[in-house]
């Protein structure tokens, strides 16, 4: 059964860069037809997707926060990565991880998603 | 970028009602729309793909319609356990976007 699991810190300061990984277990980030994305969600608030990786190292990103966003892969490890830069409070959120697919008959749907993990900005 | 929007933000409803969530698309979509449910301190939970698809597991009480800019989730008759916030989600290009989230909450 296919499992992801954030890890990272809890607390980040405000201009520092907020680092988290997704260890995936149960299966392979390598599987062709699937993407690994991050998703995060403000306390009280909706969802936001922040962007996506494929094993390949293709990343697609949120317009809106591409500037600051890195995503990457280590398909050695079986793992991807979030880097955001220049963090503000307004970057505290709950941060998931999770697979969509790339093609039919569902589209990019996000099947199977981590538990989540809460990072905080704050001095 | 396609814009979702969800309409009602929140509904009331009982056990045993039918109720209906709306969500519209800001560009034709075809039929690339999911729907999650939520609920507190949990993961979203895919509900149905391809706007009308359920997703393996999810009890048949749960159903999408529409097609293009236009859909709904409709709940036949809520159990105890529906009660949490519904999200759609167009799902045929980059980049991804979701609705505000409709809350359903307990009358």
């Amino acid at each position: 059964q296919l499992q992801l699991q954030e890890s990272g810190p809890g607390l980040v300061k405000p201009s520092e860069t907020l680092s988290l990984i997704c260890n995936v277990s149960g299966g392979s980030i390598s599987s062709t037809g699937y993407y690994w994305g991050w998703i995060r969600q403000p306390p009280g608030k909706g969802l936001e997707w922040i962007g996506s990786i494929y094993y390949t190292g293709s990343t697609y990103y949120n317009p809106s926060r591409k500037s600051r966003v890195t995503i990457s892969v280590e398909t050695s490890k079986n793992q991807f990565s979030l880097k955001l830069s220049s963090v503000t409070a307004a970057d505290t959120a709950i941060y998931y991880c999770a697979r969509h697919e790339s093609t039919a008959p569902g589209g990019y749907i996000f099947d199977h998603w981590g538990q989540g993990t809460l990072v905080t900005v704050s001095s | 970028d396609i814009q979702m929007t969800q309409s009602p933000s929140s509904l009331s409803a009982s056990v045993g009602d039918r109720v209906t969530i709306t969500c519209r698309a800001s560009l034709g979509i075809s039929s690339w729309l999911a729907w999650y449910q939520q609920k507190p301190g949990k993961a979203p939970k895919l509900l149905i793909y391809a706007a009308s698809s359920l997703q393996s597991g999810v009890p048949s009480r749960f159903s999408g319609s529409g097609s293009g800019t236009d859909f709904t989730l409709t709940v036949s008759s809520l159990q105890p356990e529906d009660f949490a916030t519904y999200y759609c989600q167009h799902s045929n290009i980059f980049p991804i976007t979701f609705g505000q989230g409709t809350r359903l909450e307990v009358k």
